[in-house]
């Protein structure tokens, strides 16, 4: 069956440039997550959606960073005045219901290289 | 009080052999740890996960032992395989923060047959 996808896979923004990276849940999963994965580093947290409901940006390293779900399916992830800093991938993940007993499943992946 | 602490950083092994990779968490609210495996171009994939209820979990190859009192567990890989060869990452989460993954810095793990 069709798993997480993420688009684009790769993306290269010139300092200063805004971004959109997109992510498609598995088809009925309740939580989205979306996590960013420095060079050799373990993801890390970045924002947490359930259905249309941004419950938790404790994670978002900047006000240039915002997400969205506003159907409560895809979500867009926009970084407004890309910086260097911000190469990594951004993984985003999702679960059928807001529940540990429900295993999160990954996406591929975008790779975002700032230059 | 949020970090997850992962080691050893590489881990080379000889197929068959027992891979064992560690983690280290400060957090009492944690109540479900995963192991996830990643390969290059990937996103990580669930591999086996355990609960503070039991100390032990097995799944074919793979078993995770926890240690609630030392705020410990490890990732156990019998008859490890060429296949094996990825990252692994710990993570922990609270169901009562968003369940959202703390991850370890991740080991690298190479087998060679």
């Amino acid at each position: 069956g069709a798993g997480v996808s993420q688009s684009p896979r790769y993306k290269v923004a010139k300092r200063g440039q805004d971004v959109a990276l997109r992510c498609d849940p598995i088809s009925g999963h309740v939580s989205l997550f979306w996590y960013q994965q420095a060079l050799g580093q373990g993801p890390e947290f970045l924002t947490y959606f359930q259905n249309e409901a941004q419950l938790d940006k404790s994670g978002l390293p900047s006000d240039r960073f915002f997400a969205e779900r506003p159907e409560g399916s895809v979500s867009t992830l926009k970084i407004q005045r890309t910086q260097q800093e911000d190469s990594a991938v951004y993984l985003c993940a999702s679960t059928l219901f807001p529940d540990s007993l429900y295993e999160q499943y990954f996406g591929p992946g975008t790779r975002l290289t700032v230059t | 009080q949020q970090q997850v602490k992962q080691s050893p950083q590489s881990l080379i092994v000889q197929k068959g052999g027992i891979s064992i990779i560690n983690c280290a968490y400060e957090n009492t609210a944690f109540d479900y740890f995963p192991w996830y495996q990643q390969f290059p171009g990937k996103g990580p994939a669930l591999l086996i996960a355990i609960r503070p209820d039991v100390s032990e979990k097995k799944e074919g190859r793979f078993t995770i032992s926890f240690n609630k009192s030392a705020k410990q567990f490890s990732l156990h890989i019998m008859d490890s395989q060429p296949g094996d060869s990825a990252t692994y990452f710990c993570a922990a989460s609270s169901s009562y923060n968003t369940d959202k993954l703390i991850f370890g810095t991740g080991t690298r793990l190479q087998v060679f047959p």
